[in-house]
């Protein structure tokens, strides 16, 4: 099991460039979600999903776009990157059987400079 | 919407003392109250969690309280070691299963 995974591991951007940072995972896990990391302000919900085709907003999800069209794949796109957006994506899946959310798994994290 | 208050933001305490990190949540609905350590530059990691349906939960030198009329929990770390510094924060399971997280305490722990 390779767990969670998150490609690109560091990305420079400009000011208006549009990326995706994406995520998968190998343990067939219904939930998985998109948090920013910036230095004291926790963990912040972006978006999340609950299993394929369903997605919702977090806590700051302006900015950002999701799909999920598959199981494994959750990747999230700046359509139109601001310096704002300069911080750590941390992406992370669970089981929610029976619609409890099971022990979150993170992945590595991407690192984003937006100049 | 959802929110989760987490205090200290910052504790030293000399090795061997014992440290505890407390949080509040405003969601009553909420259930699952999972606790995670991150060291510097790496991903979170679970260390210990807890459901609505138990009070505390203890593993080793860590445990966890939980006040479900007081929407309050905190994390009890004993014995401390230089091996605990790092970043912890506090989550809370909201409506629909989205986990919203505190802001984190950075624990030093001084030889």
């Amino acid at each position: 099991n390779a767990g969670v995974t998150q490609t690109p591991k560091f990305q420079v951007l400009k000011t208006g460039q549009s990326m995706t940072l994406q995520c998968a995972q190998d343990m067939n896990h219904e939930y998985m979600s998109w948090y920013r990391q910036d230095p004291g302000m926790g963990l912040r919900l972006i978006h999340y999903s609950v299993g394929a085709g369903i997605t919702d907003q977090g806590e700051v999800p302006n900015g950002y776009n999701v799909s999920r069209s598959t199981t494994e794949d959750f990747p999230l796109r700046l359509l139109s990157a601001a310096p704002s957006q300069t911080s750590v994506y941390f992406c992370a899946s669970s089981y929610s059987g029976g619609g409890v959310v099971e022990t979150q798994y993170f992945g590595p994290g991407t690192r984003l400079l937006v100049l | 919407g959802e929110n989760v208050e987490q205090h200290p933001s910052t504790l030293s305490v000399q090795e061997g003392d014992s440290a505890v990190i407390k949080c509040t949540y405003s969601d009553s609905a909420s259930n699952y109250f999972p606790w995670y350590k991150q060291e510097l530059g790496k991903r979170p990691q679970l260390i210990i969690d807890i459901r609505s349906n138990v009070g505390e939960k203890k593993d080793q030198r860590i445990a966890v309280t939980l006040n479900k009329t007081a929407k309050h929990f905190s994390l009890h770390i004993t014995e401390t070691q230089p091996e605990d510094s790092a970043v912890y924060f506090c989550a809370a399971k909201a409506f629909g299963g989205k986990l919203i997280f505190g802001q984190g305490t950075e624990l030093s722990v001084k030889p």
